[in-house]
């Protein structure tokens, strides 16, 4: 059964660089994984995806290692308004959709 | 630039009621997906629309119904409210089905409470 695991939650300071990694279990071989950003009372908002290695984009890096068994998204020198939600998503071998629970990140100044 | 749009905002049912959830996007998408969003849980998907035509059931389909009306609407209905669909439901849609790999746009969200 394909899954997908990130932490519940994570704290950081204003200027850090924040890693959120996401362990996925049964995955299709051949497909994205991506990432998402919720704020409060607001719908997820796509930030990256890669299928393998290192993806960056302006707001976010993604490294997939060669297994594809976890993704870590990388968020350079956060600031207040990185406060957030952030879900990893992948796919099973059906092709199905399997959201991470989220990872509820709080940066403090 | 709309996006994804959906109506309304919040609503309260009572058990036994029935209502239909509106969304619209204006990105000429193919795909279309209704999701349930619950403390702890993340999202899962209920239903979801390939194309303009067709519909298919995601994870926790039971209790809902849906209508791809054409290529901007997807609706979502309740037929008997229960307690357990009280959540927040967010649609979404992508250029290509099942949007892992593409860009998935989400609405605001619907916050529906059945008392």
């Amino acid at each position: 059964l394909a899954k997908t695991t990130q932490p519940i939650s994570m704290d950081s300071y204003e200027g850090q660089e924040v890693n959120i990694t996401c362990s996925h279990n049964n995955i299709a071989t051949n497909d994205y994984i991506t990432w998402y950003q919720q704020f409060p009372s607001q719908g997820p908002r796509f930030i990256i995806q890669g299928y393998k290695t290192k993806v960056t984009n302006e707001v976010a890096s993604l490294f997939i290692p060669a297994d594809r068994k976890s993704s870590t998204l990388s968020l350079p020198r956060v600031s207040l308004s990185d406060t957030a939600v952030y879900y990893c998503l992948a796919k099973d071998s059906n092709y199905q959709l399997i959201w991470g629970a989220g990872t509820k990140l709080i940066i403090k100044p | 630039n709309a996006g994804v749009t959906q109506t309304p905002k919040f609503q309260v049912l009572k058990t036994g009621q029935s209502m239909t959830l509106q969304c619209a996007q204006d990105m000429n998408h193919n795909s279309m997906y209704w999701y349930r969003q619950d403390p702890g849980m993340g999202l899962r998907l209920i239903y979801y629309s390939a194309s303009e035509g067709t519909t298919d059931k995601g994870e926790v389909p039971n209790g809902y119904n849906v209508s791809r009306l054409n290529k901007r609407e997807f609706s979502l209905r309740l037929e008997s409210a229960a307690p357990s669909q009280t959540s927040v439901y967010f649609c979404a849609s992508s250029e290509r089905p099942r949007g892992g790999d593409t860009e998935a746009f989400f609405g605001q969200g619907t916050r529906l409470t059945v008392v």
